[in-house]
């Protein structure tokens, strides 16, 4: 079966660097993925890793270890708007997705 | 252009009662999700359609979920007997082509279902 896990909650300061964890377990990997969903709205798509390694796509990175069963997402220069729940997901056999609870990240001034 | 649109907003229901909610996925999409999503989790998949057939229906917790995409574009989820356990947001995501565990998903600002 497939089985996700995040930190709850989160806070970090404006302008600071924050590292959002994620492990899963799964089988057959296919890639993993990185939502962003505020309060109230519907998740939309930051990121898709499917090889080791570091992303960089502006402000915010994705990072994926498969041995390791372990992604991280790196927001940097934390703005207020970054306030948000960060869903890690993964493809979990056959069409569906499987997603983590989230990480609520508070930013406070 | 247009996101996905979802209707209604918000629904109220009593106990017993039937209940459809309706997703307009972007124009062209051929891959459509249905999820619902409870307070501090994620989104729970329920059901994964190609065009018009539900090439996954694995999520559904039970026979009073049903869902329809007659012409492989708008898809109606139906619930029957609703019963309180069922309240939760019903997000609608639609994707462009197959395989669509590997593509982005584009989410609808979803339902909230509240059965009294």
């Amino acid at each position: 079966g497939q089985n996700i896990d995040q930190p709850t909650e989160m806070t970090a300061t404006e302008g600071a660097i924050v590292q959002i964890n994620c492990t899963y377990q799964t089988s057959g990997f296919n890639g993993l993925f990185w939502y962003q969903q505020h309060a109230g709205e519907a998740p939309t798509f930051l990121s898709y890793n499917v090889l080791d390694g570091l992303e960089e796509k502006g402000r915010f990175s994705s990072f994926l270890s498969r041995s390791k069963g372990y992604s991280y997402l790196l927001l940097k220069e934390l703005q207020m708007k970054d306030s948000a729940s960060y869903l890690c997901a993964v493809p979990g056999g056959g069409f569906k997705t499987i997603f983590g609870a989230g990480t609520r990240l508070f930013v406070k001034a | 252009g247009a996101g996905v649109s979802q209707t209604p907003s918000n629904k109220v229901t009593e106990k017993g009662k039937y209940v459809e909610l309706r997703c307009d996925p972007i124009s062209g999409h051929t891959a459509l999700y249905w999820y619902r999503q409870s307070l501090g989790q994620g989104p729970e998949f329920l059901i994964y359609f190609q065009g018009t057939g539900a090439a996954d229906d694995s999520g559904l917790p039970n026979d009073r979920f049903f869902a329809v995409r007659p012409e492989g574009s708008v898809s109606t989820l139906k619930i029957q007997r609703t019963e309180r356990g069922d309240s939760a947001v019903y997000l609608c995501a639609s994707s462009p082509g197959r395989g669509g565990s590997y593509n982005e998903q584009f989410f609808g600002p979803g339902t909230r279902l509240t059965v009294l």
